[in-house]
């Protein structure tokens, strides 16, 4: 029972460094989402995907880059790395919301976090 | 726009007793749904309870019900019978049509501590 699974688990990101934390998941889901949380607070909407091909901003999007190529994989690309990006990313992915017995519920991964110094 | 807000950002309650943790929201869309989850200190996020919009009853998972007030637009998480492992951040979030995407705007969470 993978679920969602995401890598890596902690990074330590240079000022002006380039990263992609990677995400996957097994259960065949459409929808895809990276979210950040910083101290304290919720989580904020970076980047999310209907299904292969097709990627929306969310809330917060500047300074990151998406790409989905298959139903599985929903890769975060940090370009010039900043210290306001220092968070924990969640990724998550969700079954298709209104059929019946179906919530649309959000499975997260356990995270992973990064800090820019 | 869609908004989720949470007022008390830390609650303590003692063990074996109720708690209620408030959630407000704000949309214009008539169909949304309405979710809880759990963040323990390991960081994850653990999925408690469901609201649709349309859905006559209040949603009960165990000892999680959610007391889905529509016209007030809140949706308070009731936790009864506490337990220590409950201590942990609880966010409220929303989700708006599904033709937008499913995506969740989650609140600002509620740290809920129990203590024995």
């Amino acid at each position: 029972n993978a679920g969602v699974t995401q890598t890596p688990k902690f990074r330590i990101l240079k000022i002006g460094q380039s990263m992609t934390l990677q995400c996957t998941q097994d259960m065949n889901h459409n929808y895809m989402y990276w979210y950040r949380q910083d101290p304290g607070m919720g989580l904020k909407l970076i980047y999310y995907s209907v299904g292969a091909g097709i990627t929306d901003k969310g809330e917060v999007p500047n300074g990151y880059n998406v790409s989905r190529s298959t139903t599985e994989d929903f890769p975060l690309r940090l370009e010039l790395a900043a210290p306001s990006q220092t968070s924990v990313y969640f990724c998550a992915s969700s079954g298709l919301a209104g059929k019946p017995g179906h919530t649309g519920e959000l499975f997260f991964g356990e995270g992973s976090r990064l800090t820019v110094l | 726009a869609q908004k989720i807000t949470q007022t008390q950002p830390g609650m303590f309650v003692q063990e074996k007793e109720a708690v209620t943790l408030d959630c407000t929201y704000d949309t214009s869309d008539p169909s949304y749904g309405l979710f809880w989850y759990k963040q323990p200190s390991s960081g994850e996020m653990i999925f408690l309870i469901y609201q649709g919009s349309y859905d006559q009853q209040n949603a009960t998972e165990g000892r999680y019900s959610l007391n889905f007030q529509k016209a007030r637009k809140s949706a308070n998480l009731v936790i009864s019978a506490s337990q220590l492992g409950d201590s942990a951040m609880y966010f409220c979030a929303m989700r708006g049509p599904v033709n937008q995407g499913g995506k969740l705007i989650f609140g600002q969470g509620t740290e809920l501590s129990v203590k024995p």
